[in-house]
């Protein structure tokens, strides 16, 4: 079974400095691995995923993340951190065999001060 | 994009009532919509997983009789909580995967708040 572990509650960072928001897997065999947002009272939005190729994955809004399949990590980051990009960070992994439901981890809640 | 559009945002019904939630998907074709269940300061719980035409898979714990899915079709699944109950207060979310989309990636409704009083 597959799961996700993101260890910080919450993460304070401030404006322009910047952020990693920390999550470790667990999968069996190679993972599918995303990332999402949830501002208040709203659903998800998907902000990257890493498939295959590159490590380095970049996606919306000046996001990336670096899948490290030896230290099985996707931390999420950001060069220079605003104050709009506060919000809770959802981590997410799937295997990539057959149809496996996607399993989210706790949520990290960014604050960016201004 | 793909839009997933749920209705109604807000619901506050009585204890016993039934309450339904749309979850459309507005410009792609969903094979399979995911319903979740949200608590404050907390994750998402998968409660059900729907695939258009057949019936809805729940996970452990989930009650089916309490939750029904319906998934009519290419675009729209329902869940409709039954005689429902103060507990049963949350944040419900839709996520639909697209038809020919690609690998894993789920687009979002914006979620539904269900207070029961």
């Amino acid at each position: 079974a597959q799961s996700v572990a993101q260890p910080e509650d919450q993460v304070n960072v401030a404006e322009g400095n910047p952020l990693t928001v920390k999550c470790t897997y667990s999968v069996s065999g190679n993972p599918y691995l995303f990332w999402y947002v949830q501002y208040p009272n709203r659903g998800l939005q998907f902000l990257l995923k890493y498939i295959t190729g590159d490590n380095l994955v970049k996606g919306s809004y000046g996001f990336e993340a670096e899948f490290n399949k030896s230290q099985t990590s996707f931390h999420l980051k950001k060069p220079s951190a605003l104050v709009s990009d506060s919000a809770l960070y959802f981590c997410a992994v799937r295997a990539n065999t057959g149809f496996q439901k996607l399993v989210f981890g706790t949520g990290t809640r960014l604050l960016v001060s201004p | 994009g793909a839009v997933v559009s749920q209705h109604p945002s807000w619901v506050i019904c009585k204890s016993g009532t039934s309450v339904k939630i749309e979850c459309r998907s507005l410009d792609f074709q969903a094979t399979t919509m995911f319903w979740y269940r949200q608590f404050p300061k907390q994750s998402l719980m998968l409660m059900a997983t729907s695939n258009e035409g057949s019936k809805a898979t729940y996970e452990q714990g989930v009650e089916k009789d309490k939750f029904l899915i319906n998934h009519a079709s290419l675009t729209l699944s329902t869940l409709t909580v039954t005689s429902a109950h103060p507990e049963d207060s949350s944040f419900y979310i839709c996520s639909a995967s697209r038809l020919a989309g690609a690998v894993g990636e789920l687009f979002f409704g914006e979620g539904s708040r269900l207070t029961v009083l």
